[in-house]
């Protein structure tokens, strides 16, 4: 089965501590995603990458980091500099060329107190 | 980057055709049209994708006018699963970056 995968469902954690959401796709995209939704709201790019060992800042990048050493995968670090990290967090892949479909995980639900 | 503007909320009934419609002013030669769905606590699923006049796939409509400003999703026959939040997006392909800006989008509830 083809598809988008995100671990943790939920993860918890203590403010402060840096956490790394994980994203795989087995879709053989070049292109990632990141994208934080806050209750009611749209979505906001944290960060994108259109192909390995390459990444750009999206609209909220502040107090996020991530890599691209393989293809399949994409993690996301919520750091402590985030001053509020907690939110649903949003992973997507696209095959990478022109103005096409974006393929969407089923998200992480990030709690920090 | 073009941005768009579409209803906050939307309540329909069950059986009813429903159209949502998305103004997107300056939208850029080379944009396309891209509609997405988004039920509570799950990522968003394309919809449909459009450039001029009208797309039909198996679950909807996408009509644009000649200017282009703006674009109207049609679903058919709606359904009480049909409750979700749509989007309407415009893509950038100014820079080439295949980036995407998804704004608060429509809440679509149907009642039985």
């Amino acid at each position: 089965d083809g598809g988008i995968t995100q671990s943790p469902k939920y993860l918890f954690r203590k403010e402060g501590q840096n956490v790394t959401l994980s994203c795989e796709q087995n879709l053989n995209h070049d292109a990632m995603y990141w994208y934080r939704q806050d209750p009611g709201q749209g979505l906001r790019l944290i960060y994108y990458s259109q192909i390995v060992n390459d990444f750009q800042k999206g609209d909220i990048a502040e107090g996020y980091s991530v890599s691209r050493e393989k293809k399949e995968s994409f993690p996301l670090t919520v750091t402590s500099a985030q001053k509020n990290p907690t939110a649903f967090y949003l992973c997507a892949s696209s095959i990478g060329r022109d103005v096409d479909e974006q393929y969407f995980g089923p998200g992480t639900r990030l709690t920090v107190t | 980057l073009a941005k768009t503007t579409q209803p906050i909320s939307m309540d329909s009934y069950e059986g009813q055709e429903v159209n949502i419609t998305c103004s997107h002013n300056n939208i850029a030669t080379n944009d396309y049209i891209t509609w997405y769905q988004q039920f509570p606590s799950q990522g968003p699923r394309f919809i449909i994708q459009g450039y001029k006049t009208k797309v039909t796939n198996e679950v909807a409509s996408l009509f644009i006018p000649a200017d282009r400003k703006s674009s109207t999703l049609s679903l058919p026959r709606v359904s009480l699963s049909d409750t979700a939040v749509y989007y309407c997006l415009v893509g950038d392909l100014t820079s080439g970056t295949y980036k995407y800006i998804f704004g608060t989008g429509t809440r679509l509830k149907v009642l039985a």
